[in-house]
């Protein structure tokens, strides 16, 4: 069966330091790969997604950046947070077209 | 752009009773919808979905109906219990969209004993 790994589960970081969230899928070949972002109140916005190895599409404009250095494996990343990039970050994942997207159980993001 | 809105924002219901949850789609294109139950600290769970071919599907105490020419879906929870205590969204697919989910702003249920 399919799963889908996120880690760090929490992270608190300084504004100004660097970001990498790793999210990794086992038991597919070949997935789409999502980045989102909830923020409190719960709605939950697209910030990335990838058809592909090095294929990324971005949704917002934003001081982040994602990355998928290998098939199942999509990496989210900042060079210098900011205050309004704390949130709720979850990665999902797909096969195929019209199809549902399974979710990790996310990264609580905290800048101080 | 394509927009789901979704209804109540929040519902809280007694144990055993039933909750409906409903969502609306702007564009006719849109041709998958699936249900999402989120759980305080985890990520989103897919608990069931239908497509636009079908008008209603059943899953022991939870359905799903479609209707295409109001653009409309609901979810239909029965015989709540505790545990269905979460935040519900609903979410949509467009044909030619790749993949690309539009969700609905969420509709947090409490089941109170």
């Amino acid at each position: 069966s399919q799963t889908i790994h996120q880690w760090p589960a929490t992270l608190v970081q300084p504004v100004g330091s660097p970001l990498s969230l790793e999210c990794t899928v086992e038991g597919t070949s070949n997935p789409n790969l999502y980045w989102y972002r909830q923020a409190a109140g719960r709605g939950l916005q697209l910030l990335f997604y990838s058809v592909g190895i090095g294929q990324i599409s971005s949704e917002v404009p934003q001081n982040l950046s994602a990355s998928r250095p290998q098939d199942r494996q999509f990496i989210l990343s900042s060079k210098k947070l900011l205050l309004s990039d704390s949130g709720f970050y979850l990665c999902a994942w797909s096969v195929g077209v019209y199809q549902p997207q399974h979710f990790g159980d996310g990264t609580r993001l905290s800048i101080l | 752009g394509e927009n789901v809105e979704q209804h109540p924002s929040t519902l809280s219901v007694q144990e055993g009773d039933s909750a409906v949850i409903k969502c609306t789609y702007s564009d006719s294109a849109s041709n998958y919808f699936p249900w999402y139950k989120q759980e305080l600290g985890k990520g989103p769970q897919l608990i069931i979905d239908i497509r636009s071919n079908v008008g209603e599907k059943k899953d022991q105490r939870i359905a799903v109906t479609l209707n295409k020419t109001a653009k409309h879906f609901s979810l239909h929870i029965t015989e709540t219990q505790p545990e269905d205590s979460a935040v519900y969204f609903c979410a949509d697919i467009l044909t030619g969209g790749g993949n690309k989910l539009t969700f609905g702003t969420g509709t947090q249920l409490k089941v109170e004993l």
